[in-house]
């Protein structure tokens, strides 16, 4: 199994506070990745990274943030949780960002439940 | 933009054979994957097809039409362990780099 972790696994906030899900990988892959997962609409990204310090929005960022000081580390931030942001939170990591067959694969983490009340 | 569609939802008997399609539309197109993930799990990789035909691994099996923006799943000999949910997905072009791209998923039931 790719080494990632995500932390924590389980979170319940308050409407309002700020929340920081973090995902560490042990690979060493310069890709890496944020998507929320709801209840009819699949796994959506919300940022990605494709390294140290580059990062970019992805199909619903707002109100999240993302930050990446090292290669194993993808801090994601919730600025002002709210209701809207309960969801299961998959990071993800790539060996490359491109289509490249062998290296197409995504390694997931084991998710983070989020509950915004 | 970019969207994929696939059914929502497909049934099928142990031993049987079943094929989840899908179709899509973006921005530039670097190859289709699939994904499966189980009730509390995280998806695992599948398949990767970047050019046209069929991929086969084991029982599983993935085929692409780049000119039909197609794609489909095909799982044989059904088990009850394949209830599960299926991702289609693409690499597409988001802001200024490539990221995968989502369907919503199907979910496969298999009963005995």
């Amino acid at each position: 199994d790719a080494g990632i972790t995500q932390s924590p696994r389980h979170k319940v906030t308050e409407t309002g506070t700020p929340v920081t899900l973090r995902c560490h990988q042990t690979e060493n892959h310069r890709y890496m990745y944020w998507y929320r997962q709801d209840p009819g609409h699949g796994l959506r990204l919300i940022h990605y990274s494709y390294g140290v310090k580059d990062t970019d929005k992805g199909e619903v960022s707002d109100g999240y943030s993302v930050s990446r000081s090292k290669t194993e580390d993808f801090l994601l931030t919730l600025e002002s949780a709210t209701s809207s942001q309960t969801s299961v939170y998959f990071c993800a990591i790539s060996e490359t960002g491109q289509g490249a067959a062998t290296n197409e694969k995504l390694f997931f983490g084991s998710g983070t439940q989020l509950s915004v009340l | 933009g970019q969207s994929l569609e696939q059914p929502s939802e497909v049934t099928a008997v142990e031993g049987a054979i079943v094929q989840i399609n899908c179709t899509y539309q973006t921005s530039g197109f670097y190859g289709l994957s699939w994904y499966q993930q189980h009730d509390g799990g995280a998806p695992t990789f599948l398949s990767y097809n970047a050019l046209d035909g069929l991929e086969e691994t084991g029982r599983f099996s993935s085929f692409l039409s780049r000119s039909d923006s197609y794609g489909y799943l095909l799982l044989q000999e059904l088990q009850m362990k394949d209830s599960a949910s299926y991702f289609c997905a693409v690499r597409a072009v988001v802001q200024a780099g490539t990221a995968l791209i989502f369907g919503k998923g199907t979910t496969l039931s298999v009963s005995s």
